[in-house]
């Protein structure tokens, strides 16, 4: 099973900052890596699929890079709606689908 | 556009079962894979279960298998889950999920609480 760890855990970033969540797989999975963004009492919405294609509708202040075992997620100017937790997962070995502990983005 | 609308989650006894639907429309159901996700309460997300276009192949985590039982009817728009012998770390917002190679659809989920 392939383990994804997220960090930070916390992300404090005021509006207007760029905001920049980390993700490693333990082992490679290449690209296929997506980002989910969860909202408070709301379902996950995917972000970005193919570790840095912007899914639909998604803004494009969002951006994902990396490729192998290192991930990151960029918000290149946070907005007050973009508090959320977000999560990495793997798609390139299954099952199991494996999902990081999530980096909670706070607005300073 | 692309709905997916689970129900049938409740409060239910260690060792209960249950039943979960998820009806949608907005798609062709028959030609997509289809999977159950589940969160426990103020954690992370946890792949349960995937079930391929025809129903023919199947996947569950481990922490599930032997307990759960994904199904799906294409002439129905539904796909369900049975669960049963269930535990208290099986409580968790169930979520049916879209599958295309990532999961790109998400419902609003379902909540199923176990305790006595």
């Amino acid at each position: 099973e392939i383990v994804m760890t997220q960090s930070p855990a916390t992300l404090s970033v005021s509006p207007g900052e760029r905001a920049t969540l980390s993700c490693r797989a333990s082992q490679s999975v290449r690209s296929n890596l997506a980002w989910f963004q969860q909202k408070p009492g709301q379902s996950p919405r995917l972000l970005i699929y193919g570790a840095s294609s912007r899914a639909t509708g998604i803004p494009a202040r969002f951006s994902g890079s990396g490729s192998g075992t290192e991930f990151t997620l960029t918000i290149s100017s946070l907005q007050s709606e973009d508090l959320a937790v977000y999560y990495c997962q793997q798609y390139n070995n299954w099952p199991p689908w494996t999902f990081g502990q999530g980096t909670k983005v706070e607005i300073k | 556009q692309v709905q997916l609308v689970e129900s049938g989650g409740g409060l239910v006894k260690p060792g209960g079962s249950l039943r979960l639907s998820c009806v949608v429309s907005g798609f062709t159901f028959s030609d997509y894979y289809m999977t159950w996700i589940r969160q426990a309460p103020g954690k992370g997300l946890e792949w349960v279960s995937y079930i391929s276009s025809s129903g023919g192949l199947v996947y569950y985590a481990d922490s599930v298998k032997g307990r759960f039982t994904i199904s799906r009817d294409n002439d129905k728009n539904s796909l369900y889950l049975q669960m049963k012998s269930l535990r208290a770390d099986d409580t968790a917002m169930y979520y049916c999920v879209r599958e295309i190679g990532v999961f790109d659809n998400w419902g609003q989920g379902t909540l199923v609480t176990v305790s006595s």
